[in-house]
């Protein structure tokens, strides 16, 4: 599968738990982002992750959101007492090298969790 | 702040036609562009893109047009068949700024 998976591929929880979306990049892809999208809109974006390292986070809320790429595993997105404003679609992407300057390689999307916070 | 548009929220073509969506796009720096499609319940798929030092660039069945002066690309799609119903959405970078999204219907 050379794909850029993520799973579960739904999710839901209860106001206050804690939930934890994982994404495993295309094979060879170094370099992960995630997206949050809200019904009938586009996607923003949330950080851009290389192994061991948050490039960038500006999209992040401040509080109960965090994201990591370890050496091994797969990258994880967490969100800790969730919300029901935090129920979207959440979109991994993955790229084979580092995005510098203006200028990216085209980032390759897997299919989506679907948090639902009830 | 960065932002990327679609002029139109829906756009609805009879199968066969050509259609045109368009985007602009605010940062003048952005020299990377892409469109892609986005099915029901399925993340985006990427169609194609244009680096900033072309005005013009064509796929199968597709083709996207860049106008720098007035930060504007649009995407010309042949023929369109049911199978191009979607939302679609323009991108620059760089951290792939995504418009609202253009919705295609196409009629039978």
């Amino acid at each position: 599968n050379a794909g850029v998976m993520q799973n579960p591929r739904h999710l839901v929880r209860r106001r206050g738990q804690e939930a934890r979306l994982r994404c495993s990049p295309m094979k060879g892809h170094s370099h992960v982002y995630w997206y949050r999208q809200l019904p009938e809109e586009g996607l923003k974006f949330m950080v851009y992750l290389q192994k061991e390292n948050i490039i960038d986070e500006s999209g992040m809320p401040k509080e109960r959101f965090s994201a990591e790429f370890p050496k091994e595993g797969p990258s994880i997105l967490r969100i800790q007492q969730v919300v029901r404003g935090d129920s979207a679609a959440y979109f991994c992407a993955s790229s084979p090298r580092l995005a510098g300057g203006t200028s990216t390689d085209t980032q390759y999307f897997g299919p989506g969790t679907r948090l639902t916070v009830l | 702040g960065e932002s990327v548009g679609l002029h139109l929220p829906t756009l609805s073509v009879q199968e066969g036609d050509n259609s045109i969506i368009n985007c602009a796009y605010s940062n003048s720096a952005s020299d990377y562009f892409i469109w892609y499609k986005q099915e029901s319940g399925k993340g985006p798929q990427f169609i194609i893109d244009i680096r900033s030092n072309m005005d013009k660039r064509q796929g199968q069945r597709v083709t996207v047009l860049l106008n720098k002066t007035v930060k504007h690309l649009s995407l010309q799609i042949a023929a369109t068949q049911p199978g191009d119903s979607a939302v679609y959405f323009c991108a620059a970078t760089g951290k792939l700024i995504f418009g609202q999204g253009t919705t295609l219907q196409v009629k039978p």
